[in-house]
């Protein structure tokens, strides 16, 4: 059966400071992968997706920026935080082989505060 | 992607049925109808997706008017695991990636 990893779980870090976090898939091979951001109180927002390795769309301007290194890997980074990227962030994933209507699954996710 | 108006929040009793509404007024021909639910403090689970006629599965039913319009998820049972923000999300289905585009959805509380 298929997981999706993300950690780490919980990130306090300063305003400025660099980000780095990580999704993976297990049990599935060319997923699409996207990444998600929930302000407190408010809808999922979708930041990132790519349908292949180093293959990444950006659906919003902002200071953050993806990577997918490997098949089954995302990467969300920020080269400096601001207090505005605060949020919970969710990877997900979706099966990329079999048409336009598959579910999306999604991570356990990562509640950041920027201080 | 079509845009979809919910209701911020509905009250439900426990282990009555719940309708959820949601209005799509610009729909197009390739959209999809897409439920899903967020608990607190997790991530969306899908719930049911639906073209044109309405749909069954082992968490929910989709109703989906004529007109493609509105659609309308029951909830038969309402359970106190059923309390989670349920959204409806339009996605056109010649789109490659699976993009969702969440709105904020509708809070249910399932009232003991």
């Amino acid at each position: 059966s298929q997981t999706i990893h993300q950690w780490p779980a919980t990130l306090v870090q300063p305003v400025g400071s660099p980000l780095s976090l990580e999704c993976t898939v297990e049990g599935t091979s060319n997923p699409n992968l996207y990444w998600y951001r929930q302000a407190a109180g408010r809808g999922l927002q979708l930041l990132f997706y790519s349908v292949g390795i180093g293959q990444i769309s950006s659906e919003v301007p902002q200071n953050l920026s993806a990577s997918r290194p490997q098949d089954r890997q995302f990467i969300l980074s920020s080269k400096k935080l601001l207090l505005s990227d605060s949020g919970f962030y969710l990877c997900a994933w979706s099966d990329g082989s079999t048409g336009a209507n598959n579910e999306q699954f999604f991570g356990p996710g990562t509640r950041l505060t920027v201080l | 992607d079509a845009k979809t108006t919910q209701p911020n929040s509905m009250e439900s009793n426990e282990e009555e049925p719940v309708h959820l509404p949601c209005n799509h007024s610009t729909i197009s021909g390739t959209d999809y109808i897409h439920w899903y639910r967020q608990l607190p403090s997790q991530g969306p689970e899908y719930v049911i997706h639906g073209l044109t006629s309405n749909v069954n599965n082992r968490m929910a039913s989709l109703a989906i008017a004529e007109d493609r319009k509105s659609s309308t998820l029951i909830l038969h049972r309402a359970t106190l695991r059923d309390a989670a923000v349920y959204y409806c999300i339009l996605r056109d289905g010649w789109t490659g990636a699976n993009n969702l585009f969440f709105g904020t959805g509708t809070r249910l509380t399932v009232i003991p």
